[in-house]
């Protein structure tokens, strides 16, 4: 069965709100990875957590990885329009398990 | 540009044919990925390779088969091909940890 669940599927924000997509997985992972993917597009690196508790920032984007290195998550602040696209999380567990994918669609 | 090429960016065949789908790394990169992601689907990891060698294996039909060759580049072989393996083939390098995909190899198949 899949390691690695991610909800929502969907996300549709007027820009300016907030969005944050969920990835949980029933082992420990290794790592976590996040990935956007823009409509037509390959997915794209965004960041590697790999500690317990970690927290990073990259402008309006804040990931963590929970304590038990078991789920994670991405938040975007204040949303615009370019952040338009699927957001994916791969866990390490020997190998990577992608998510299913959020969907962010953003309304002008 | 990641740096990973893929070739051909698009294909259109029949039912039971076969195909080869290639992937060149980005330079220097050891370890090459496959991944098979359907139409407003997620990314289906179906093999690694690591140096040449066989590396972790996921969701792969034995109707597909892959290689890396010594010179890195990497091809993915599937026949017998059904409806249902219309997709985005995407495959992706990396030295270490982060992954680089390449554009991607849509395939048709009618």
């Amino acid at each position: 069965g899949q390691q690695v669940m991610q909800i929502p599927q969907y996300q549709h924000v007027q820009e300016g709100e907030d969005f944050t997509t969920y990835c949980n997985s029933s082992t420990t992972l290794s790592n976590i990875q996040w990935y956007k993917q823009r409509p037509g597009g390959h997915p794209v690196f965004l960041i590697q957590l790999v500690k317990s508790g970690e927290v990073k920032k990259q402008k309006r984007l804040t990931f963590q990885f929970g304590e038990a290195k078991k789920n994670s998550s991405l938040h975007i602040t204040a949303t615009q329009t370019t952040d338009v696209g699927t957001y994916f999380c791969a866990g390490s567990i020997n190998k990577f398990y992608f998510g299913s994918g959020t969907k962010l669609n953003v309304k002008p | 540009d990641s740096g990973v090429t893929q070739t051909p960016k698009h294909l259109i065949t029949a039912t039971g044919q076969r195909v080869t789908l290639r992937c060149s790394p980005r330079s220097g990169d050891l370890s090459v990925y496959w991944y098979q992601q359907s139409l407003d689907q997620g990314l289906q990891f179906l093999i690694q390779y690591y140096n040449g060698e066989e590396r972790a294996k996921g969701n792969i039909l034995e109707r597909f088969s892959a290689q890396q060759f010594p010179d890195l580049h990497s091809e993915l072989n599937l026949s017998s091909l059904e409806l249902g393996d219309s997709a985005l083939y995407f495959c992706a390098s990396s030295a270490e940890e982060t992954q680089y995909f390449g554009p991607g190899t849509r395939l048709l198949v009618l």
